[in-house]
């Protein structure tokens, strides 16, 4: 069975602009999450969605959106971009998203933010 | 907002040595999970407690899950090289979002 994937792994955007990541799940999870990794806050929550709706949200502005497509891809945009977005942002998927369940994530796409 | 703590932050040893890595937040959680994560990669889950109390072994890996479900323990057992990575606890909360710790860097030198 393939894992997550993530498209691109790298990208580098200069500051206003705006960028949008993609994320397959592995075939049949239906949840996907959005993580944001950087060395100085860690792995924090953007978002989760759940057969195309948002069920959770994380604090984050209102520039870091994402969505969910219909074969369960999704992909999430940012915009107005600041050198602050620069970090690994990791996507991660599951059957249904209940507690405990286990997530698995994908590589991560490293945006870099000139 | 619920913090989860992860000491220590780094930790290099030589290969043998036993080691233990503590998570503690102030919050109760309803589960916890522990994740390894290596360069270039995603985090991977290693285990879940549950319930208060709860001790889970994998190998040369032993998970605590404190009584009151506020804190949670990993120690490894004589460390390998191929135990190096970063380490990394996450707690879900009543609204099943996921809540990670810092993490502790863990380098084991041959």
């Amino acid at each position: 069975k393939a894992g997550v994937t993530q498209t691109p792994r790298y990208l580098i955007k200069t500051r206003g602009q705006q960028v949008t990541l993609s994320c397959s799940p592995i075939s049949g999870h239906r949840s996907v999450s959005w993580y944001q990794q950087t060395p100085g806050q860690g792995l924090q929550f953007l978002f989760e969605y759940f057969s195309e709706t948002q069920r959770n949200k994380g604090n984050f502005p209102g520039r870091f959106s994402g969505r969910q497509f219909s074969n369960s891809r999704s992909e999430m945009n940012v915009s107005t971009l600041e050198l602050g977005d620069s970090a690994l942002y990791l996507c991660a998927s599951s059957l249904k998203r209940e507690i405990g369940d286990t997530q698995y994530f994908g590589p991560g796409t490293r945006l870099t933010v000139l | 907002t619920q913090l989860l703590e992860q000491s220590p932050q780094f930790l290099s040893i030589q290969e043998g040595e036993n080691l233990t890595v503590y998570c503690n937040s102030s919050s109760v959680f309803s589960s916890l999970q522990w994740y390894r994560q290596e360069p270039g990669e995603g985090p991977v889950l290693l285990v879940t407690v549950v319930t208060g109390g709860e001790v889970k072994k994998l190998k040369r890996l032993t998970f605590q899950f404190g009584d009151a479900r506020k804190d949670s323990s990993l120690h490894i057992t004589a460390a390998q090289p191929g135990d190096t990575g970063l380490y990394l606890c996450a707690g879900f909360n009543a609204g099943n979002m996921l809540t990670f710790g810092g993490g502790t860097r863990l380098m084991v030198k041959p």
